[in-house]
């Protein structure tokens, strides 16, 4: 079965400081993956994807990930984290169907 | 282009009432998805439309639930006889092309209190 799991709840990190959020996926073909940010009260909005190509992907807001095949990982990081990053997390795959499946979620705090 | 739009971005009903939520899309964008994403989960797929045409329906989604996108465009989802189960952020979202591997789009979600 497809599935996305991210294994971290919650996480905190200190203002400045480097950031990796993890996921792992189970899914039988190609992924095509996605993370998203949510930020309270407000929807989905894209940080970045991969479809094919090169396995490191370059985002928005200084995030890029790292499509690892041999470890079904698609891994999130941000060199300097801003008090801005703080938010909830979902790393997606989506299906051939177009039906995006999502993540847990990791809750990111930033400490000043 | 103003993104996709949800309406109401809240509603509270009790228990027993029908609700109706209301998604309008980024224009042009023929698909259109609804997702459910209740308190500390990710969003789970309830139903999506290529053009007026229901394509897919999770089991997520019950008898009490129906959704309809009449003219291609804006879409509803309607909960008849709520349940406390159903309190829940209820996400819309749009993407373009047919092939469905396209980025989607999402609103601002209906947050959906069942007292």
């Amino acid at each position: 079965a497809q599935s996305v799991t991210q294994p971290d709840i919650h996480i905190t990190v200190s203002e400045g400081a480097s950031l990796e959020l993890r996921c792992n996926y189970s899914y039988g073909a190609t992924p095509y993956l996605f993370w998203y940010v949510q930020s309270p009260g407000q929807g989905l909005q894209l940080l970045l994807k991969y479809f094919s190509g090169d396995t490191l992907v370059q985002g928005i807001k200084g995030f890029e990930a790292e499509f690892k095949r041999s470890q079904s990982s698609f891994n999130l990081r941000k060199p300097s984290v801003h008090w801005s990053d703080a938010a909830e997390y979902f790393c997606a795959v989506i299906n051939q169907g177009g039906k995006l499946i999502f993540g847990q979620g990791t809750e990111l705090s930033v400490k000043p | 282009d103003t993104g996709v739009s949800q309406d109401p971005r809240h509603k509270i009903t009790k228990r027993g009432q029908n609700v109706t939520f209301r998604c309008d899309p980024i224009s042009e964008h023929n698909r259109l998805y609804w997702y459910r994403q209740t308190l500390g989960q990710g969003p789970e797929f309830l139903t999506y439309f290529q053009n007026e045409a229901q394509l897919e329906k999770s089991r997520l989604l019950s008898d009490r639930f129906s959704a309809e996108r009449p003219k291609g465009s804006f879409s509803t989802l309607e909960i008849q006889r709520t349940e406390q189960g159903d309190s829940a952020m209820y996400l819309c979202a749009s993407s373009s092309g047919s092939s469905g591997v396209n980025e989607q789009f999402f609103g601002p979600g209906t947050r959906l209190t069942v007292l």
